[in-house]
């Protein structure tokens, strides 16, 4: 069955360090791929998201992922985190299964930046 | 803007109850879709729609039912609530599922069977 993993369930980092959230998807064909983040107390919004073409995706808030085929990934990245990065971040793939298209979900990584 | 509602932020029911989760957008959307959000565990996908009266499994729909009437208002129910169903429940929508269209999330519905 189609899964995506997330090797990070938390991460506590201080404001200004780097950020690389790990996620692997096992999926052999076409792919879509998503990144939403939950800020405390509100929606899930999207963050990013590739479909084709420059596999360096750029995103809201300074966030960016690559997609690395042969590795089945798609590693989310910020070079410097703020406080107001603190949240749970949700990497997604598209499943295109009895004609509709449905999303399969990892299972999420709270971050946490202290100031 | 967009929007999606849920009628409830925060729900407590008893073991055996029926149980009504209720869904409005107000985007047009085709696509409804209600998942259940666990911690460690993610978004799990429990049934979506893609018209009016139709209805499909997800990946959990053991225990729960669908009902769509409406284009707009997608209602989750809980036939006979188990303590199990303790969760937040989150509503989403979309404008097509032929081609992938974003999903847009509702606030969610934190519900506790005691």
């Amino acid at each position: 069955a189609q899964s995506v993993s997330q090797h990070n369930h938390h991460v506590i980092l201080s404001e200004a360090a780097s950020l690389e959230l790990g996620c692997n998807y096992s999926y052999g064909g076409t792919v879509n791929l998503f990144w939403y983040v939950q800020y405390p107390g509100q929606h899930l919004q999207l963050l990013l998201k590739y479909f084709s073409g420059d596999p360096l995706v750029k995103g809201i808030k300074g966030f960016e992922a690559e997609f690395i085929k042969s590795k089945f990934s798609f590693n989310l990245r910020k070079p410097s985190v703020q406080w107001s990065d603190t949240a749970e971040y949700f990497c997604a793939v598209t499943l295109f299964s009895g004609g509709y298209n449905k999303l399969i979900f990892g299972a999420g990584t709270r971050l946490a930046v202290h100031p | 803007d967009v929007k999606v509602t849920q009628s409830s932020r925060y729900l407590v029911k008893r073991t055996g109850e029926k149980v009504f989760l209720e869904c409005v957008q107000d985007m047009d959307h085709e696509n409804m879709f209600w998942y259940r959000q666990d911690p460690g565990l993610g978004l799990r996908l429990i049934y979506f729609s893609y018209d009016v009266k139709m209805k499909e499994k997800g990946d959990i729909p053991e225990g729960y039912s669908v009902s769509r009437e409406k284009k707009e208002r997608f209602s989750l129910i809980l036939e006979s609530a188990s303590t199990n169903q303790t969760s937040m429940y989150l509503c989403a929508s979309s404008a097509s599922s032929k081609s992938y269209n974003e999903q847009f999330f509702g606030p969610g519905t934190r519900l506790t069977v005691l």
